[in-house]
This record gives structure tokens, C-alpha cells and sequence, in this order.
């Protein structure tokens, strides 16, 4: 269980172009999910909390125009890269946050997505 | 500024020895425990949670966690190498769920 999935894994693509990336809970539901992006050798960097039905939480020096987000449903959550530049080139996971317990709590685990690797021409 | 801090490594054992890895964290207010396994050009898999002071263990994991001196470690027995990655401790506080990540330990089983 708790199996998260993101499309599409790998793209390349042209600067000034923007780019969608879907995460999916694909056997439970989440009413929160977050964004990371990480650079060789580095630790994740949390981008933002996406929340169903309502606004996304960016983490301070994150452009949340240059990065939007949508969390449409319990099981989707979309993150556009716009205008994309070079320096966008990263490795994008996203990560479902799963009560174990039906509420939302300290206790819930959040379970990864295999990423997204983005590359900017 | 709350901070989790892990040793960079590498952390070098030989294959079928016991891996220590250790974790440590700045607000005595965590509450949550996680450790997860990145290989390199992956996402991170979790590995194990804990919650409560003591150890915990799942299979050849152990994690232990020591509240009053704001420690958590993770045990690997019978270190295999296929269990080369780098380790990554995240830790959640009241009122939160977001964690945050220390920069993680990168463990090499040599066969």
C-alpha cells in the first residue's frame, strides 16, 4: 500500500517552455502533498504544501508564480514549471502525506513518488 | 532554526556487519521519527517510523530513539550491499507535518 506515482519521469525540454508534472496517490487518498526538488550530492528542499481545495503553501524563496500548484483531488497534484530555465534543471519528487490512523496528525508518514528529472535546454 | 544533523560519511562496513547511523535533532519539541533509503538518482523509500523513546525493529532494521538527548539512530544487522545508499533522517514538530530532512548519510557495504 501507499504507492505514489509521478509522470513523467524524465524531460527534456527547450527554455521559456513550461512544464506539468502529476503526482498521484494511486491507493489512498491525500488531502496533502509536498513538493521537493534536489540537486546532485544535496538534500531535498521542500518547494511547497499542496492542499486540496485550497491554495499551496510555498516555503520562503520560492517563486509560487515561476511554480504553480494545483491539487485538483484527494489523489492529484499538479506542479508547473513556467518559463522554464536552465537553472530550473533539478530532480522534482513529490511526496503523499498518509494518516495511519484516518486523521491527520504527527503520525502520518509521508511516502515519495520516484521523481521527476527535469532538464532545460 | 530547528536543524537535523547527520554525519556526511562515507560510512564504510564490511559486508554482514552491523551499520550505525545516527541522527540529531534541535527542538525538543519533535515528534516524529522517519528514516528513508535514497539510491543514488531515486526517490527516498521509507525504511522505518518511530515515535516513542526506545527501539523499534523491522527485520534487520532497528531504529532508536532518545528524546531527553534528542538522538535517533537506525541499525542495519547483516549489512548487505545492496543496502549502499545514502540514509536520510527527517523529523516532524508539533503542530506540524512537514519534515525536515537532515542532509543524510551516505553507507558503502563492501563485499
Amino acid at each position: 500500500g501507499a504507492v505514489v506515482s509521478q509522470h513523467p519521469s524524465r524531460v527534456i525540454c527547450k527554455s521559456g517552455t513550461s512544464v506539468k508534472i502529476e503526482c498521484r496517490s494511486l491507493d489512498f487518498q491525500a488531502t496533502t502533498m509536498f513538493w521537493y526538488r534536489q540537486f546532485p550530492k544535496q538534500s531535498l528542499m521542500l518547494m511547497a504544501t499542496s492542499n486540496e481545495g485550497s491554495k499551496a503553501t510555498y516555503e520562503q524563496g520560492v517563486e509560487k508564480d515561476k511554480f504553480l500548484i494545483n491539487h485538483a483531488s484527494l489523489t492529484l497534484s499538479t506542479l508547473t514549471v513556467t518559463s522554464a530555465h536552465p537553472e530550473d534543471s533539478s530532480f522534482y519528487i513529490c511526496s503523499a502525506l498518509s494518516g495511519t490512523s484516518g486523521r491527520r496528525g504527527a503520525e502520518d508518514t509521508q511516502y515519495f513518488g520516484p521523481g521527476t528529472r527535469l532538464t532545460v535546454l | 532554526q530547528k536543524e537535523v544533523e547527520q554525519n556526511s560519511g562515507p560510512l564504510s562496513v564490511p559486508e554482514g556487519a552491523i551499520a550505525s547511523l545516527n541522527c540529531t535533532y534541535s527542538d525538543r519539541g519533535s515528534q516524529s521519527f522517519f528514516w528513508y533509503r535514497q539510491y543514488s538518482g531515486k526517490s527516498p523509500e521509507l525504511i522505518m517510523s518511530i515515535y516513542s523513546n526506545g527501539d523499534k525493529e523491522d527485520g534487520r532494521f532497528t531504529a532508536q530513539l532518545n528524546k531527553a538527548s534528542q538522538y535517533v539512530s537506525l541499525l542495519i544487522r547483516d549489512s548487505q550491499p545492496s543496502d549502499s545508499a545514502t540514509y536520510l533522517c527527517a523529523v516532524t514538530t508539533s503542530g506540524t507535518y512537514k519534515y525536515i530532512f537532515g542532509t543524510g548519510t551516505r553507507l558503502k557495504v563492501l563485499a
